[in-house]
């Protein structure tokens, strides 16, 4: 069965910091992309940032680049995120998230079609 | 980036009817867009891929359509637990982008 879970969430100050973690099993991790989604408390999903198979090509949403890193230990089947200088607005609910891939003809589409139970962060002084 | 505009942002229903949630995207996005159904505090759920490809183990009442920049979700039949928050994602260019969600209620 492939199972993603997370762990590190918590409550941090203002200008804090937090490690997010997501253990996977079930599948050949370092094949896959991977993804952290969050979603602020009522509100919709925010894609956060990919990391591809290999530890050096990664995107992040304009809002996190410079503060948050993502990284994955392929040996340890691990996710991670890396999360400096935080501030109320990245209060949420994280999820890591497995990345498939499909190619069709010329096409490759990708979809996050398994996701963990989810962490929450709370940033508050 | 691309802008993901759903519509309606909610709508009641009934068991046993059938609804369309539209997806609208800034710039074409040829079929890169995806489907998630998400239940209150719960976990998203992958329903449609590939803007028409349903995943595995989901019912085949829910079906996917479109390309370019206009998309839809169409679920018929309702059924009781098919009341949820569905969202539209392109993943065409990053940033990623989702749209902001329609919420599903029974009338």
């Amino acid at each position: 069965e492939v199972q993603l879970v997370e762990s590190g969430g918590g409550l941090v100050q203002p200008g804090g910091s937090l490690r997010l973690s997501c253990a996977t099993s079930g599948f050949t991790f370092s094949t896959y992309w991977m993804s952290w989604v969050r979603q602020a408390p009522g509100k919709g999903l925010e894609w956060v940032a990919n990391i591809r198979q290999v530890e050096s090509e990664k995107d992040y949403v304009d809002s996190v680049k410079g503060r948050f890193t993502i990284s994955r230990d392929n040996a340890k089947n691990s996710l991670y995120l890396q999360m400096n200088s935080l501030t109320a607005e990245d209060t949420a609910v994280y999820y890591c998230a497995r990345v498939e891939r499909l190619v069709r003809g010329a096409d490759t589409y990708y979809y996050r079609d398994v996701w963990g139970q989810g962490t929450t962060v709370t940033v508050s002084s | 980036d691309i802008q993901m505009t759903q519509s309606p942002s909610s709508l009641s229903a009934s068991v046993g009817d059938g609804v369309t949630i539209t997806c609208r995207a800034s710039q074409s996005i040829s079929s890169h867009l995806n489907w998630y159904q998400q239940k209150p505090g719960k976990v998203p759920n992958l329903l449609i891929y590939a803007a028409s490809s349903l995943q595995s183990g989901v019912p085949s009442r829910f079906s996917g359509s479109g390309s370019g920049t206009d998309f839809s979700l169409t679920i018929t039949n309702l059924q009781p637990e098919d009341f949820a928050t569905y969202y539209c994602q392109q993943g065409y260019r990053t940033p990623v982008t989702f749209g902001q969600g329609t919420k599903l209620e029974i009338k």
